[in-house]
């Protein structure tokens, strides 16, 4: 069975500093996908980035990062610059590539330090 | 553009009593979901459609029903509230464009049942 971990419930990083939240997934399949969500206090979940299993390349959405580690099943997330309005809970996903289901993590809740 | 649209934000309910939410999407997504967020626990996804007239399970059906009889709108039932489904649902939508993983959240609903 497939599962999504986030080893970190929470982490703080000061405001304009760099922090990596981690995800590690366990899956014997090949072609999959993976996410990370945001989820701000006010609830409304926001997709930040997604990374193909195929892809060698890691995805980049402006300071979003992530470093995709398919041989250790990881999955980090890094965000460069932090920002104030970067506080919320982040999901780490994975969807199999012939399912319509995704399986969430935990999440991180991430506080931002003035 | 509104996005996705639950109805109602908050309810409470008695063990036993019935209620319907509502999640309309204005995007003309063909991929319609629900999910339940629980403390310590993720998301979980309950039911999900693919199309119009279409539904199926996702981890967490029981107790749950679901219908999708107009693209734009898809319903949550609880036909007998039970106090294990105190939660928080959330409906998203995706477009199969982007690889059929949720895009676009809803604000969720607060569900308390004594």
């Amino acid at each position: 069975a497939q599962t999504v971990t986030q080893s970190q419930p929470e982490m703080s990083v000061q405001e304009a500093e760099t922090v990596t939240l981690s995800c590690t997934y366990d899956t014997s399949e090949s072609d999959y996908y993976l996410f990370w969500y945001k989820q701000p206090p006010s609830r409304q979940m926001i997709l930040v980035i997604r990374q193909e299993a195929y892809k060698q390349q890691n995805a980049t959405e402006n300071r979003f990062s992530v470093n995709f580690q398919k041989a250790a099943k990881s999955f980090s997330l890094k965000i460069s610059d932090s920002q104030l309005g970067d506080a919320a809970m982040y999901f780490c996903a994975y969807r199999w590539g012939r399912d319509d289901k995704i399986i969430f993590g935990k999440g991180t809740r991430l506080h931002i330090l003035p | 553009n509104a996005g996705v649209t639950q109805t109602p934000k908050f309810r409470v309910l008695k063990t036993g009593q019935s209620m319907t939410l509502l999640c309309a999407q204005d995007m003309n997504h063909e991929y319609m979901y629900w999910y339940r967020q629980d403390p310590g626990m993720g998301l979980r996804l309950i039911h999900y459609s693919v199309g119009e007239g279409t539904t199926a399970k996702g981890e967490v059906p029981d107790g749950y029903n679901v219908s999708r009889l107009k693209k734009q709108n898809f319903l949550l039932g609880l036909e007998s509230a039970a106090p294990s489904q105190t939660s928080v649902y959330f409906c998203a939508s995706s477009d199969p464009r982007w690889g059929n993983q949720p895009q676009h959240f809803g604000d969720g609903t607060r569900l308390s049942i004594l």
